[in-house]
């Protein structure tokens, strides 16, 4: 066990929709990264949050918003979905948010239909 | 290796032999790497990492190789068992002040019992 929760496992919804990811980072950890991953893409870096401030944003679409709250957890906005925003999204926390060692939570997998 | 179009390398063993995982990367600029494991239905998990002053870290049955010449990176597994079974991601931290991990393809483990 990693020590990071992601709710929910999965999710089943259809085009057009909006949901939310949330995610607990590991007891301690300040930094969040959301990551997406497709059987085309491998693992896409979407945006990372230090101590509830944006530090870095990767390939994450306009339709997408992030936030880290201030007793760390993160939430993962995603809306006007497409069929092809189907695809597993994880949720990491580091200590330091330096990049090094994240540890990951089981994911979320989203279907869109 | 590295993938090619959607597919993952995929590397079969015995148990007990040993396995090496390859991976190329492209930032001559990187600075840190690290070794991901990601069995079915779970998300990455941390294995290895190593400096770009170094060129070989040994850990628990496991062994990284760096060649800053070539730019490639090398998972050695000892003894490989079933548990090892699982895909494996090689990420590179690119310097600059990135911190922000960048992932490879990954390659997949099978180990026949």
């Amino acid at each position: 066990d990693s020590g990071v929760t992601q709710t929910p496992k999965h999710l089943i919804t259809a085009t057009g929709q909006r949901v939310t990811l949330r995610c607990s980072p590991r007891s301690g950890d300040l930094s969040v990264y959301w990551y997406q991953q497709s059987l085309d893409q491998g693992l896409q870096f979407l945006i990372q949050y230090y101590n509830g401030e944006e530090r870095a944003k990767g390939n994450i679409l306009e339709r997408f918003s992030a936030q880290q709250f201030p007793d760390l957890h993160s939430e993962l906005n995603l809306s006007s979905l497409e069929l092809g925003d189907s695809a597993l999204y994880f949720c990491a926390s580091s200590l330091t948010g330096a990049g090094e060692k994240l540890f990951f939570g089981s994911g979320t997998q989203l279907s869109v239909l | 290796g590295e993938s090619v179009g959607l597919h993952l390398p995929t590397l079969s063993v015995q148990e007990g032999d040993n396995s090496i995982i390859n991976c190329a990367y492209s930032n001559s600029a990187s600075d840190y790497f690290i070794w991901y494991k990601q069995e079915s239905g779970k998300g990455p998990q941390f294995i290895i990492d190593i400096r770009s002053n170094m060129d070989k870290r040994q850990g628990q049955r496991v062994t990284v190789l760096l060649n800053k010449t070539v730019k490639h990176l090398s998972l050695q597994i000892a003894a490989t068992q079933p548990g090892d079974s699982a895909v494996y991601f090689c990420a590179e931290l690119r310097g600059g002040g990135s911190y922000i991990p960048t992932f490879g393809r990954g390659t997949s483990l099978i180990v026949h019992p």
